[in-house]
């Protein structure tokens, strides 16, 4: 069955660098997401993404955030300038019609940790 | 705005014991879907069920069982016969209106002990 894979499983940086999360969404699928959930915590919608273009975002999706679609496969997250509160783990979703009838399907996530 | 309440934080129960997670929500759209993940200490997000507005049939699939009121903004979930594997963190959450995004319950711990 298909799935949602993520890269990498954990990241460990420090405070003020750059990262990239990087999914490849389900092939025949659309619509992408990015979610984040800090430790014993919600899941929290952060951006979706159809069309080269950003659908909807949340208030967390500040500048510090981007997302990209680099080629035909791959999905990515950026942060910036990462924050001790950007500890969390983040998951891609997808599916194929951007509508909640569609289900999102996500992957196993990335556990960032900015020390 | 849209929410989702999951009053309970955990749940501990014995094996073989049947358990119901509680779920409410609200929203002012009239066409929203409501959905059921379980996120195992493996940590990945795992699609249960979905369940639109309209049908308020109860589902049942195996040892699973849900029940939607509409009438009390309810979806609830019901493990029958609970089993150690069924050990992890439920989270109920709710989608609707011209939104793409999916708005989750805190989730609910639950440990089933042998």
């Amino acid at each position: 069955e298909p799935e949602v894979t993520q890269t990498p499983s954990h990241q460990v940086t420090q405070m003020g660098q750059e990262v990239i999360l990087r999914c490849v969404p389900i092939s025949n699928h659309l619509y992408f997401y990015w979610y984040r959930q800090i430790l014993g915590q919600k899941v929290e919608f952060l951006v979706s993404f159809y069309n080269n273009e950003i659908s909807e975002k949340s208030e967390i999706f500040d500048d510090q955030f981007s997302v990209e679609r680099p080629d035909g496969s791959n999905f990515t997250l950026k942060i910036r300038s990462t924050k001790l509160e950007d500890s969390a783990m983040y998951f891609c979703a997808s599916n194929r019609q951007g509508v909640y009838q569609e289900t999102q399907y996500f992957g196993p996530g990335t556990r960032l940790l900015v020390l | 705005a849209q929410k989702v309440t999951q009053a309970q934080t955990e749940i501990s129960v014995v094996e073989k014991e049947d358990v119901t997670l509680d779920c409410v929500y609200e929203t002012r759209d009239t066409t929203y879907y409501l959905f059921w993940y379980k996120q195992p200490p493996s940590g990945e997000l795992v699609f249960l069920i979905r369940r639109n507005s309209f049908d308020e049939q109860n589902e049942i699939s195996g040892r699973y069982s849900w029940n939607f009121q509409k009438s009390t903004s309810s979806f609830n979930f019901t493990i029958t016969a609970s089993q150690v594997v069924d050990s992890a963190v439920y989270f109920c959450a709710l989608g609707g209106g011209s939104n793409y995004k999916l708005t989750f319950g805190k989730g609910t711990l639950l440990t089933v002990n042998p």
